[in-house]
């Protein structure tokens, strides 16, 4: 069975300096997808930066970027220049295959706090 | 602008009454729809998957028949949870996936249910 693993429950950065949200994650199939989920206190979700499994380059998107280590089972967020818009709650989520209608499963989730 | 909407955004019931939760998917369509819960400051948790015409798939340790699941259309799916009680407060989001060949996950902005 698939997990993830968010392992900072919370963290606390400075504005403007760069945050690395840590996640790992656990499957057997060779052919998945990872996300990044960011939820502000208002619940919505909001799409961050996806990586799949057969992708040679990491994934970019504006400040986000993301840290894949395949032969770690690792997907760590990397936020450049962090705005105090950036606190929230943040998700590691897999979805097992490349099928878009497969489930997708979330981390424990970790609350990023920016300080001014 | 949203691409699925969901509705009602808060609802406040009496313990034993039933509360429908819709999704619509908005100028796309939607075959599969995931319904998730999430309680205060933990991770979304995998309910059940809709698929439209046929019956919704439930997650292990979810009650089908507290949790109806209804995808009438390749639009709509419906969230019913019956004879609700305190324990079911809590913050259901509903989920999509994105069109063919891309990688999104569109979420409703969920719906934040108490029960009295």
């Amino acid at each position: 069975a698939q997990k993830i693993t968010q392992t900072q429950p919370g963290m606390f950065v400075q504005e403007k300096e760069a945050v690395t949200l840590d996640c790992t994650y656990d499957t057997s199939d060779q052919s998945y997808g990872l996300f990044w989920y960011k939820q502000p206190s208002s619940g919505e979700m909001i799409f961050l930066i996806y990586q799949g499994s057969y992708d040679e380059q990491n994934a970019t998107e504006g400040r986000y970027s993301l840290n894949f280590q395949k032969a770690r089972k690792s997907a760590n967020l990397v936020i450049s220049a962090s705005q105090l818009g950036d606190s929230a709650m943040y998700f590691c989520a897999m979805r097992e295959s490349y099928s878009s209608a497969s489930k997708i499963i979330f981390g424990s989730g970790t609350r990023l706090s920016i300080r001014p | 602008g949203a691409v699925v909407s969901q509705h009602p955004s808060r609802v406040i019931c009496k313990s034993g009454t039933s509360v429908k939760i819709e999704c619509r998917s908005l100028d796309f369509q939607a075959t599969t729809m995931f319904w998730y819960r999430q309680f205060p400051k933990q991770s979304l948790m995998l309910m059940a998957t809709s698929n439209e015409g046929s019956k919704a798939t439930y997650e292990q340790g979810v009650e089908k028949d507290k949790f109806l699941i209804n995808h009438a259309s390749l639009t709509l799916s419906t969230l019913t949870v019956t004879s609700a009680h305190p324990e079911d407060s809590s913050f259901y989001i509903c989920s999509a996936p994105g069109l063919l060949g891309k990688n999104i996950q569109y979420f409703g902005a969920g719906t934040r249910l108490s029960v009295l």
